[in-house]
C-alpha cells in the first residue's frame, strides 16, 4: 500500500542531545513538509523540500534541521538547539501543487527525559 | 500574511443530528483552495473536503459538505448524520495559487458526538 511512514512513533531525548525523525513515502510525492503541533496550536511547518537535494524553511524552523537526499525520504533532526522540542511532529507529502492535498504520517510523539 | 481563524474550539452534537464548523481565512489572492482536515485520536490526518476558489458550487463528499462565501471568507463544514466515528479534531487549511502547496492551518475545533 502507499503511504507515508514514519518512525519512530515515540521518541525520548535527553539534555544537550540531537535526535532524528524518520519519514519515508512511496507515493512518488515530489513534496514533503514536516510540521510541529502542539495543544491549541494546530500545525505549524518547520521545513519543507519541493524537490531533491533542496529544501526551505518554515514558520519555526530554528532548532531543526533536515535533508533531502532521496525523493522518498526526508528525516528531521531536532538538534540540542531546540529548547522545547516536545510536541507531535507529523510528516506529509503532496505533488508539490496548491490544489492537490497533503498527505500524512502517523506522526512521532518527542519527549524530554 | 495569510491567517485561517477556527474561533470554535470545541463543539459537541448528538448523534444522527447535524453540526457546523466555521473557519474564516484572510488572504488578498484570488487563486487559493481551503481544505478541512479530520484529526481522530490515533492523530492521523485525513483529508475529508477540499473547495478550490474558483468554483462557485459548494464541495460535498457524502455525509460532509462546505459552505463556501467568497466575499465574506468563510469555509464552513457541515456534518451531516453525526457518527460516533466523526469525533475527532478538525483542522480547516489554505493553500494559494503560488504556495506549491504549503498549507496554512487554524488551530482546529474538537468535536465531541454523543450517543
Amino acid at each position: 500500500d502507499g503511504g507515508i511512514t514514519q518512525s519512530p512513533k515515540y521518541l525520548f531525548r535527553k539534555e544537550g542531545q540531537n535526535v532524528t525523525l524518520s519519514c519515508e513515502q512511496n507515493l512518488n510525492h515530489d513534496a514533503m513538509y514536516w510540521y510541529r503541533q502542539d495543544p491549541g496550536q494546530g500545525l505549524r511547518l518547520i521545513y519543507y523540500s519541493q524537490i531533491v537535494n533542496d529544501f526551505q524553511k518554515g514558520d519555526i524552523a530554528e532548532g531543526y534541521s533536515v535533508s533531502r537526499e532521496k525523493k522518498e525520504s526526508f528525516p528531521l533532526t531536532v538538534t540540542s538547539a531546540q529548547k522545547n522540542p516536545t510536541a507531535f511532529y507529523l510528516c506529509a507529502s503532496s505533488w508539490g501543487y496548491s490544489n492537490q492535498p497533503q498527505h500524512f504520517g502517523d506522526g512521532t510523539r518527542l519527549s524530554i527525559l | 500574511a495569510q491567517t485561517v481563524t477556527q474561533s470554535q474550539p470545541e463543539m459537541s452534537v448528538q448523534e444522527a443530528e447535524t453540526v457546523t464548523l466555521s473557519c474564516t481565512y484572510d488572504t488578498s489572492e484570488s487563486d487559493y483552495y481551503l481544505f478541512w482536515y479530520k484529526q481522530p485520536p490515533s492523530r492521523q490526518m485525513i483529508l475529508v473536503i477540499r473547495q478550490e476558489a474558483y468554483k462557485q458550487q459548494n464541495a460535498t463528499e457524502n455525509r460532509f459538505s462546505v459552505n463556501f462565501q467568497k466575499a465574506a471568507k468563510s469555509f464552513s463544514l457541515k456534518i451531516s448524520d453525526s457518527q460516533l466515528g466523526d469525533a475527532a479534531m478538525y483542522f480547516c487549511a489554505y493553500s494559494d495559487g503560488g504556495s506549491q502547496g504549503n498549507l496554512i492551518f487554524g488551530k482546529g475545533t474538537k468535536l465531541s458526538v454523543k450517543p
